[in-house]
Formats: C-alpha cells, sequence, structure tokens
C-alpha cells in the first residue's frame, strides 16, 4: 500500500530543475507533499485534493492525476534551501484516515 | 501556542524494558497519528486515533500499544523493547470533520535506541 516514489535521489546544481513522481496502487483521495531537513521533523507544503488539480508555492507545484493514482512534484529554478527529503503521503479513496508515506525522494542541490 | 510536543527528544532503551514516549497537542485537533522513520524507508504508520477514546492500527503496529484518554493527548507506548525498534518516532496531528485538506503538523521527534 506504500505508495512509490521515484527516482531515490537527485543530484542538482543551483537553477536546474527537477521533477519527483509518486505512484499508488490503490485508488487516492488525496496527495500530501512534505519536506524534511536533515535532523528535523517534515513539514508540509501542499495537498491536492481531486483529479487534475494543480497547486503551487512559489517556484514548487504540484499534479495530480486522479485517473493514473499519481502525483508529480515540480522544482523549478532550484535554490540551495529546497535541498532535503521530499515525501508525498497518501489518503486513500475509501477515507480509512491513514496517511501512508512513501520512501522519500533526497534532493540535492550544489551551489 | 506550542503545536505538537514530544518527549523525550532521546532515549537509550535495554532489550526487554518498557517506556512510554509521550506526544501532546493544544490545537484541539481530533486527529493523532505516530509515525516511525527508519533510514530509507520513509514514514511507517503505527498507530492512529480519529478522537478521544479511538484507536486502530497503522501499518507496522507489533510491539506497541496507545490509548486515548483526552483529546490533546496521545502516548505511545513499548512494552518489551527491542533493537529492531531503533528508530526516530515522530507524532502528528491534524484537524479533521472529514472536510478535506487538512494537512499534518508533526512534533520534532523521539530518536530511541534499543542496545
Amino acid at each position: 500500500q506504500q505508495p512509490v516514489q521515484s527516482p531515490q535521489a537527485v543530484i542538482l546544481r543551483e537553477g536546474e530543475d527537477a521533477v519527483i513522481n509518486c505512484s499508488s496502487s490503490k485508488a487516492l483521495y488525496s496527495v500530501h507533499w512534505y519536506r524534511q531537513k536533515h535532523g528535523e521533523a517534515p513539514v508540509f507544503l501542499m495537498i491536492l485534493l481531486k483529479g487534475g488539480e494543480q497547486k503551487g508555492h512559489e517556484k514548487i507545484s504540484a499534479s495530480f492525476n486522479e485517473k493514473k493514482q499519481q502525483s508529480s512534484l515540480y522544482l523549478t529554478a532550484s535554490q540551495l534551501s529546497y535541498s532535503g527529503t521530499y515525501f508525498c503521503g497518501t489518503e486513500f479513496a475509501n477515507r480509512d484516515d491513514k496517511i501512508i508515506f512513501g520512501k522519500g525522494t533526497r534532493l540535492h542541490i550544489l551551489p | 501556542n506550542a503545536g505538537v510536543t514530544q518527549t523525550p527528544k532521546f532515549r537509550i532503551l535495554k532489550i526487554g524494558q518498557s517506556m512510554t514516549l509521550q506526544c501532546a497537542q493544544d490545537m484541539n485537533h481530533n486527529y493523532m497519528y505516530w509515525y516511525r522513520q527508519d533510514p530509507g524507508m520513509g514514514l511507517k504508520l503505527i498507530y492512529y486515533s480519529v478522537g478521544a477514546g479511538i484507536t486502530d492500527k497503522g501499518e507496522v503496529p507489533n510491539g506497541y500499544n496507545v490509548s486515548r484518554s483526552t483529546t490533546e493527548d496521545f502516548p505511545l507506548r513499548l512494552e518489551l523493547a527491542a533493537p529492531s525498534q531503533t528508530s526516530v518516532y515522530f507524532c502528528a496531528s491534524s484537524y479533521s470533520d472529514r472536510a478535506p485538506g487538512e494537512k499534518l503538523f508533526f512534533g520534532s521527534g523521539t530518536q530511541l535506541s534499543v542496545l
């Protein structure tokens, strides 16, 4: 049931773009995205609630394809502060109140 | 507001010992969760609660117990600690009356080592 994130790790130079994918084997109600810095708690980025919904937060945006049970996180013109591990959390369509996270994608931005 | 408070921040246990990880929130959230995080494995859901007196199992509940006697507190109990329970534990909460789009607020975590 754990969603699958890809890639597992990404190394970018500052200013480059990245896409992180999250796919589920079960129908989804919502997808959460969080970023975690080393030694800290995860921090909320955004939630996507319905098929085709796209959200943005400065240069970080995301989309949700309900039919494909997938979400993608887009980081544009990456900054050093974007480094960290990104997690998607999924709530299934049966609304069982669980939020199940993927294994995470490690993002490292080089100056 | 303090948000989600976890205690202790660090703890070393011997095999077979018991302990309780404390979690308290002051945001009047009705949903609370316990996750464990092992390197490269993401966040695994241990137990969750949708309100006082209601708890349910997550992905990895074996070896743990929880209770929810108040809205504010959601302690996690390890009865017979094993090395496999060495991990970082995060408590999280959210407000939900079944309305969509409620984010999780995380505590700062408890790093537990069982030796």
